[in-house]
């Protein structure tokens, strides 16, 4: 499978603990996003990297949330002391660079988080 | 303003119509635009991108007007497995790379 791959599929924790989620880009996109969706809304932006660089955070990403990319290729992002209003599908998609605009990007199947 | 705007419907239709979907968006600037859909519970799908002069993919047709900075998806001859969410999406203000969701429009095809 060649497309974007993100792990866990599923994740259930309890109020105040970290977690982390992991993103696989389709291997020759170097840009990578990560996308928040909860039930009758919209993916919200969170972030996005071009290679290992991150180049843009959402002014609606709390302190709490933090993302890498380290080596240019699959990223983490990680949500510490987690809150029952963190409880949503966390995707990922990644592109190509765009050549003057941005190119089309792809998802992967999601995280869904559930916060008790 | 609210950046990309979408009727979130639900659009109702019998097996056969034609339906339109309007968006806006707020950022002149922007470049970029496509149409997503998405199924329930599953992730979004690029449907088709959105080029100045318009396109047309099959039963599929995208508009933009950039005067009125708008972007419309014109469905033809509705299928039932057309049924999903229609997502408008945007780069946004300030950077190349972030593309900005509209909430969607629901449409369900009828038999």
């Amino acid at each position: 499978d060649t497309g974007v791959s993100q792990d866990p599929r599923h994740k259930i924790t309890k109020r105040g603990q970290n977690v982390t989620f992991r993103c696989d880009p389709i291997s020759e996109h170097n840009r990578l996003y990560w996308y928040r969706q909860t039930l009758g809304q919209g993916p919200e932006f969170l972030t996005y990297f071009q290679n290992e660089a991150q180049l843009e955070k959402s002014r609606l990403l709390s302190d709490r949330f933090s993302a890498e990319r380290p080596k240019g290729s699959f990223s983490t992002l990680e949500i510490q002391r987690t809150e029952q209003g963190d409880s949503a599908m966390y995707l990922c998609a990644s592109s190509l660079p765009g050549w003057g605009r941005v190119a089309e990007a792809f998802f992967g199947q999601g995280t869904r988080l559930t916060v008790v | 303003r609210k950046e990309v705007e979408q009727d979130p419907g639900p659009f109702n239709v019998p097996e056969g119509a034609t339906v339109a979907f309007n968006c806006t968006y707020s950022n002149s600037a922007s470049q970029s635009f496509f149409w997503y859909r998405q199924d329930c519970r599953k992730e979004p799908k690029l449907l088709m991108s959105v080029y100045s002069s318009g396109n047309e993919d099959g039963r599929f047709t995208a508009q933009l007007n950039r005067a009125s900075q708008y972007i419309s998806l014109l469905i033809r001859d509705s299928k039932l497995s057309d049924s999903a969410t229609y997502l408008c999406v945007v780069n946004g203000e300030g950077s190349q790379g972030n593309l900005i969701f509209g909430k969607g429009t629901k449409l369900s095809v009828k038999p």
